[in-house]
């Protein structure tokens, strides 16, 4: 079946660090593949996506690039900030079976914690 | 602020009471979902609805029953729950196949 694999961390870094948050993924087809993030006591918001091979998503100095050819969908932002700090998770989605809509496959989550 | 409103926010109940979750969208969105999310763990997909139909049950316990009375209203019942239950329980909303899920802040259940 599919799955998403994501380093779990904790990450910690300082402000104004580069951040690589790596994820690889395993499914059949063509899955699209999103980053969400999540904030203590909060649902999960919406970071990027990317629908196919070489898309780029990018949203508030995070990207990530859809590749193929190594199945991968890593994160990176330039420079953190210590409000980054938060659980980041990876995630496909592919269609269903059944030809409706389809369900999220997550990866465990990285633990974010960026120190002033 | 999130446009998936779900309540209560918190709900505590004993394994013997009948309660329901509510999960409200108004983006035209024709895909709902419920989640499960236990602590430092990533969400589990429990029920998918796609256009008020009941499309995907993870072999989710009879014990929770999802319901979804029109396409910006889902509903899940929850009756005779086990303290491992307890959880944070996510709903979310899509336009459908391939498109990104928006979710909302979760209802935080507690079984005595």
């Amino acid at each position: 079946g599919d799955s998403v694999t994501q380093m779990e961390g904790p990450v910690t870094l300082s402000e104004e660090a580069f951040l690589t948050i790596n994820c690889t993924y395993t499914a059949t087809g063509y899955p699209s593949l999103f980053w969400y993030v999540q904030y203590p006591g909060e649902g999960l918001q919406l970071l990027l996506k990317a629908t196919k091979a070489d898309d780029k998503g990018s949203n508030k100095g995070f990207e990530a690039t859809y590749r193929k050819e190594t199945t991968s969908f890593h994160l990176e932002k330039g420079s953190v900030q210590v409000s980054d700090s938060a659980v980041y998770f990876c995630a496909l989605t592919r269609p269903h079976s059944g030809g409706g809509a389809d369900g999220l496959t997550f990866g465990k989550g990285t633990h974010l914690i960026i120190q002033p | 602020d999130t446009e998936v409103t779900q309540t209560p926010k918190h709900l505590v109940m004993g394994m013997t009471n009948k309660k329901s979750l509510k999960c409200e969208q108004h983006m035209g969105h024709r895909a709902m979902y419920w989640y499960k999310q236990k602590a430092k763990k990533p969400p589990e997909l429990m029920f998918v609805y796609s256009y008020e139909k009941l499309s995907i049950n993870e072999s989710v316990p009879s014990r929770f029953s999802p319901e979804c009375p029109n396409s910006s209203l889902l509903n899940l019942h929850l009756h005779a729950l086990q303290p491992e239950d307890s959880a944070l329980y996510l709903c979310a909303s899509s336009q459908g196949m391939g498109q990104p899920q928006h979710f909302g802040d979760g209802t935080r259940l507690s079984i005595l």
